[in-house]
């Protein structure tokens, strides 16, 4: 089973609007990552936030993390249509590779 | 340029054949990673490799053999085992597989495979 769960599966918002993304797992955690995937292309590493943080900022993109309820959300601000992809949290639970969830894809309206 | 290169981008497989899928990066890192993506979902871990000469199975490593003879290089064969290898597999690499300190991983662009 996933131990990353995105939600929504999908949003559609409009140019300009904020977008959040919420990650919930099952399992502590060393760090919990975030990626972006655009259609038919590899992922790429947007930010990454340490079990001891509760909130991370990268230019529009803020990332929080609630380690007593395991979750975390990234939220995208001031959205363009270029943001249009999927995003994917990822787990890194000091065991072996990342785990990464099922993605949460992203639709921003021109 | 460094980075992470993966070929062919397309790759079609005629049933009964062994297709393999090649992974190379010049980055230096340690550990690299073969996952398979289908469509609408997430990523899941085929094998990774901590090291040269070292591979461990991941989730769904049936039906898929791997070999790390070079730090640089991770082929993924998919074998005739592989009974619905139809999927987007992308390979990734990172300084390390795990710790405390947080260790991202860099990802190819992918290739997709088809069976005839």
């Amino acid at each position: 089973s996933q131990q990353g769960e995105e939600d929504p599966q999908a949003l559609s918002i409009q140019e300009g609007e904020n977008a959040t993304m919420n990650c919930s797992y099952k399992t502590s955690i060393n760090n919990l990552q975030w990626y972006r995937q655009n259609s038919g292309r590899g992922l790429v590493h947007l930010i990454l936030i340490r079990s001891n943080e509760r909130e991370k900022h990268s230019g529009r993109l803020r990332v929080t993390l609630d380690t007593s309820k395991k979750s975390s959300s990234l939220l995208i601000t001031a959205s363009r249509a270029a943001d249009t992809a999927s995003y994917f949290c990822a787990t890194d639970t000091g065991r072996r590779a990342l785990t990464f969830g099922s993605g949460t894809r992203l639709q921003v309206q021109p | 340029d460094g980075g992470i290169t993966q070929s062919p981008k397309y790759l079609f497989r005629k049933e009964g054949q062994n297709v393999t899928l090649s992974c190379e990066q010049n980055l230096n890192h340690d550990a690299m990673y073969w996952y398979r993506q289908d469509p609408g979902q997430g990523l899941r871990l085929i094998y990774y490799s901590q090291i040269v000469n070292d591979f461990q199975k991941g989730d769904i490593a049936e039906g898929y053999s791997v070999s790390r003879e070079k730090k640089e290089s991770f082929p993924l064969t998919v074998t005739s085992a592989q009974k619905n290898p139809t999927a987007f597999y992308l390979c990734a690499s990172s300084t390390s597989t795990s710790g405390v300190a947080g260790e991202t991983q860099y990802f190819g662009p992918g290739t997709r495979l088809l069976v005839l």
